[in-house]
């Protein structure tokens, strides 16, 4: 079991640029949630999906962020346009239902996004 | 919103002591997970309860969904235990797990 992955580990992007980050599930995994974190704003919830659905969009700022989940197996957060204000870690986490421990949230390592 | 309230925000502790970190919530929860996180930012399990307690080596969990919270207890501190700690809690169904603010914790020589 790899965990959860997250690609890039870093981005350095400039002001204005888009920014991908990726995110693959620990597989069988049904839900899918994107969290950010910063020193000023601690750890804010992004969005999450259930078998790929959009359940939970409410943290996502509603200009320039946008998450798609195409299949099982990855989930993208694209930040178009990227301020400064937009550097964090971007930790995505994945969870199941089934078996004693349904539901709990393993992470990925983060993606670390520097806007300059 | 549901609320999760952990304390303390800030906490110091000397080598071989211990001491317990608190959530408390708004409302009814299903499950509750507490973390740890690491040097890169990322959030590590400790532990994952729906009900009763927990322990591993120093760590023990409790969770009491009637009474609206949860606690960590962590004995004999070591300095690697330094780092900042949340809990996360779970209503159930198509909610999402609601954060506490973290607590941050050094462990002194």
């Amino acid at each position: 079991n790899a965990g959860v992955i997250q690609t890039p580990r870093h981005k350095v992007t400039g002001k204005g640029q888009e920014a991908t980050l990726w995110c693959e599930p620990i597989s069988g995994h049904s839900a899918v949630f994107w969290y950010r974190q910063t020193i000023v704003q601690g750890l804010e919830f992004l969005t999450y999906f259930r078998n790929q659905a959009p359940i939970d969009d409410s943290g996502m700022p509603k200009e320039r962020f946008s998450a798609q989940m195409p299949n099982q197996s990855h989930s993208t957060l694209k930040i178009q346009s990227t301020q400064p204000q937009d550097s964090a870690v971007y930790l995505c986490a994945s969870s199941t239902r089934q078996g004693a421990l349904g539901n709990t949230l393993y992470f990925g390592e983060g993606s670390r996004l520097i806007v300059v | 919103g549901d609320q999760v309230e952990q304390s303390p925000s800030a906490l110091s502790l000397h080598e071989g002591t211990g001491s317990a970190l608190r959530c408390n919530f708004t409302t009814t929860m299903r499950a509750v997970q507490w973390f740890r996180k690491n040097s890169r930012g990322s959030l590590i399990n400790l532990f994952y309860l729906a009900s009763g307690t927990k322990e591993n080596g120093r760590l023990k969990s409790a969770f009491d969904s009637k009474e609206r919270y949860s606690t960590l207890h962590i004995r004999d501190a070591q300095l690697e235990d330094s780092g900042t700690y949340f809990c996360a809690a779970r209503r159930g169904g198509n909610y999402k797990p609601t954060f506490g603010k973290g607590t941050s914790l050094v462990v002194h020589p």
